[in-house]
C-alpha cells in the first residue's frame, strides 16, 4: 500500500486555468505538508497542515490554496496558473513531534509535475 | 570521493568505493537534520536521521556525522552500489515548533561500475 499517495502524477495546462492536485496518507500520521521542487530540485516548503489546522504558509502567492477535509488528505488549487509555476510538487506527511514519537521525519510522496504551457 | 551540496553538483565514484556527501546547514537551532535520497522521477526518501544531542549515527551501510560546531552534516556511504545513484538531500528542523523541514540544495551522486 502506497504510504502517500498524490494525483495526477503528471499535470499539463495552460496559463490562465485553475487545477487542483490531490494528496491522502494512510499512515495515521497528524501532519501534511506541500512541497514545491524547481528545476534545479531545490525543495521548498509551501504549506503544513496539523490535524486540519494551518500551521505553515510560507510566501506563496495567493493563488495556491491548500484544503484539509481531514486529517488524512491535504489537496493544492492553485488559480491562474502561470508559466512560473510549472514544477514537481510534493506532498509529505509526517508526525508531529512532542508525542512521544522518536521519529519526525517526513515521508513523500511521488510528486506531481505541474507544466504550464 | 567528497562533494559539497551547493548547486546541486555531482559527485562520481567508482562501485565498491566509499561516499561521502557533505552538507552545511543554517541555523545554530535546528534540533534534528535528515538525509534524504531521491531517485529520478520518485519522491524524496528517508536515509538516517541524527539529533543535535548526537554527533554520530551509522544504519547500514550509512554514517551521518554532525559538527554542530561548524554547522556541517555529512552523509557517508561505505561500498558504494549503482543504486546509490541518485540525488541526495539533507535537511535541517528548527527546535520547537512544528516539523518545517529546510532542505539543503542537493547533490547528485553517481555510481560507475
Amino acid at each position: 500500500d502506497t504510504a502517500v499517495s498524490q494525483t495526477p502524477k503528471y499535470l499539463v495546462t495552460q496559463m490562465g486555468n485553475d487545477k487542483s492536485i490531490k494528496c491522502e496518507q494512510n499512515l495515521g500520521h497528524d501532519t501534511m505538508y506541500w512541497y514545491k521542487q524547481d528545476s534545479k530540485k531545490f525543495l521548498k516548503i509551501m504549506f503544513s497542515y496539523n490535524n486540519k489546522e494551518l500551521i505553515i504558509n510560507e510566501t506563496v502567492p495567493n493563488r495556491f490554496s491548500p484544503k484539509s477535509p481531514d486529517k488524512a488528505h491535504l489537496n493544492l488549487h492553485i488559480n491562474s496558473l502561470e508559466l512560473g509555476d510549472s514544477a514537481v510538487y510534493f506532498c509529505a506527511s509526517s508526525q508531529e513531534a512532542g508525542r512521544g514519537l522518536v521519529r519526525t521525519e517526513a515521508f513523500f510522496g511521488q510528486g506531481t509535475r505541474l507544466t504550464v504551457v | 570521493g567528497e562533494s559539497v551540496g551547493l548547486h546541486l553538483p555531482t559527485l562520481s565514484v567508482q562501485e565498491g568505493d566509499n561516499s561521502i556527501i557533505n552538507c552545511a546547514y543554517s541555523n545554530s537551532a535546528s534540533d534534528y537534520f535528515i538525509w534524504y535520497k531521491q531517485e529520478s522521477g520518485k519522491g524524496p526518501q528517508f536515509i538516517i536521521d541524527i539529533r543535535s544531542n548526537m554527533d554520530k549515527r551509522q544504519g547500514q551501510r550509512v554514517t551521518v556525522l554532525l559538527n554542530k560546531t561548524v554547522k556541517h552534516l555529512s552523509l557517508q556511504i561505505a561500498a558504494t552500489q549503482p543504486g546509490d545513484s541518485a540525488v541526495y538531500f539533507c535537511a535541517e528542523k528548527l527546535a520547537g515548533g512544528y516539523n518545517k523541514l529546510i532542505f539543503g540544495a542537493g547533490t547528485r551522486l553517481a555510481v560507475h561500475p
